[in-house]
């Protein structure tokens, strides 16, 4: 079975600092994997998508690392803003589904 | 981008009521399905994959008879939680991906939050 782990459960960073965000998962047989972003209250939204091929993936100030052979992926945020807080979501899909870790809940400090 | 929405977004039922959630892909086609359950502060747990036109496959643990989940077409996938319970409080969520999609990335609607009193 699938184990994802995300660590730190929370962090708090002033505005304009970079953001580190570590996923681990305990089986490297994956298709893919995924980070999201989830505010209080709504669903998710799909922020990068990592092939198992693939090492990294990037969108404008975020970067995500996959090294499968270790079983960990990074999500690098870059000059943080207010408007970055939130909760992080790492999942890997393995045969069928995707396996979810517990997030990393946000604070950026203004 | 690929859109999924849900509706209600929210809905308040008495205990032994059933409530209907729809999940709909707006601008795509998706043959298979997923919904999840979230707790407070927890995270997403898979529920079941919903196949169009055929039975959903249910995780272990998650009662078939109770959570009935019927893929009627390409777009459209509905979850009834039927004799709702308290415990039955929590917050849906259905994804999705389009068919013949190479990546499987899965695209999430907005979530339903159900309490049940």
């Amino acid at each position: 079975k699938q184990e994802v782990t995300q660590i730190p459960a929370a962090l708090s960073v002033p505005e304009g600092e970079n953001l580190v965000l570590n996923c681990s998962f305990t089986d490297s047989a994956i298709y893919n994997l995924q980070w999201f972003r989830q505010d209080p209250g709504k669903g998710l939204t799909s922020l990068l998508l990592i092939q198992s091929s693939q090492r990294e993936q990037t969108s404008g100030r975020l970067n995500a690392s996959l090294d499968k052979s270790s079983g960990r992926s990074t999500l690098y945020i870059a000059a943080s803003q207010p408007g970055d807080s939130a909760t992080y979501l790492c999942a890997v899909r393995g045969d069928y589904k995707l396996s979810f870790g517990a997030g990393t809940t946000v604070t950026v400090r203004a | 981008g690929a859109v999924v929405s849900q509706h209600p977004s929210w809905v308040i039922c008495k205990s032994g009521t059933s409530v209907k959630i729809e999940c709909r892909s707006l601008d795509f086609q998706a043959t298979t399905m997923f919904w999840y359950r979230q707790f407070p502060k927890q995270s997403l747990m898979l529920m079941a994959t919903s196949n169009e036109g055929s039975k959903a496959t249910y995780e272990q643990g998650v009662e078939k008879d109770k959570f009935l989940i019927n893929h009627a077409s390409l777009t459209l996938s509905t979850l009834t939680v039927t004799s709702a319970h308290p415990e039955d409080s929590s917050f849906y969520i259905c994804s999705a991906y389009p068919s013949g999609s190479s990546s499987l990335e899965q695209y999430f609607g907005p979530g339903t939050r159900l309490t049940v009193t």
